[in-house]
């Protein structure tokens, strides 16, 4: 079973509308930390937000916040009045176990490419 | 702002030739990852070091691939022979280890294997 799922391949949005992008995650350890990243045509990955399981409250980073739903799973990103930077690949990723505690690798989706409309 | 810094960028070899691939951290990083990113899929773990100690090298080919950060700051990737299926972006991260979370990419390194 896939750890990471993010079930958009591809999506067209008009410029300055806001964008939700699905990702839905699996894993029984109780401690996990969940990421988005940011991947241009250019090919470095950027990292856009941060999400820890214990964390009561949903994470914000400027116009980019995360729908965190615990029991569904769910590590959605918005982003509020999109602009034509945003067009890229989006990737969802986790870290399963305690951070510090050794193997601490990242597992990522396959992304969804996100392109923004004037 | 510091950056992870990759070199080659891109690297077009022949299949059975070696390549080699370089990742300076961020200054201070104690924890360094390489990753795989094959066209239209997610990177994958391919090894990770905590200074100079592989920490998790089990998705590595052992069979082709080696890494290595002998000092605990740069490392190598290396690829013996080159396989046609190893044409890929390499991406090296970094992070302080411990608790910080986010991991730090660099640009990349697009190999092409003919």
């Amino acid at each position: 079973a896939q750890k990471i799922t993010q079930t958009q391949p591809g999506m067209f949005v008009q410029e300055k509308e806001a964008v939700t992008l699905d990702c839905t995650y699996d894993t029984s350890d109780p401690s996990y930390g969940l990421f988005w990243y940011k991947q241009p045509s250019s090919g470095e990955m950027i990292f856009l937000i941060y999400q820890g399981s214990y964390d009561q409250q949903n994470a914000t980073e400027g116009r980019y916040s995360l729908n965190f739903q615990k029991a569904r799973k769910s590590a959605n990103l918005v982003i509020s009045a999109s602009q034509l930077g945003d067009s890229a690949m989006y990737f969802c990723a986790m870290r399963e176990g305690y951070s510090g505690g050794g193997a601490d690798g990242l597992t990522f989706g396959k992304g969804t490419h996100l392109i923004i409309q004037p | 702002e510091a950056e992870v810094a990759q070199s080659p960028r891109y690297k077009i070899t022949e299949k059975s030739q070696a390549v080699a691939f370089w990742c300076d951290p961020i200054s201070g990083h104690a924890t360094l990852y390489w990753y795989r990113q094959i066209l239209g899929q997610g990177p994958e773990l391919l090894v990770q070091f905590q200074d100079e100690s592989v920490v998790d090298d089990s998705q590595l080919p052992k069979d082709r691939f080696s890494a290595e950060r002998l000092k605990g700051v740069d490392s190598t990737l290396k690829i013996q022979p080159a396989e046609l299926g190893d044409s890929a972006m390499y991406l090296c991260a970094s992070n302080w280890g411990g608790t910080q979370e986010t991991q730090y990419f660099g640009p990349g390194t697009r190999l092409l294997v003919l």
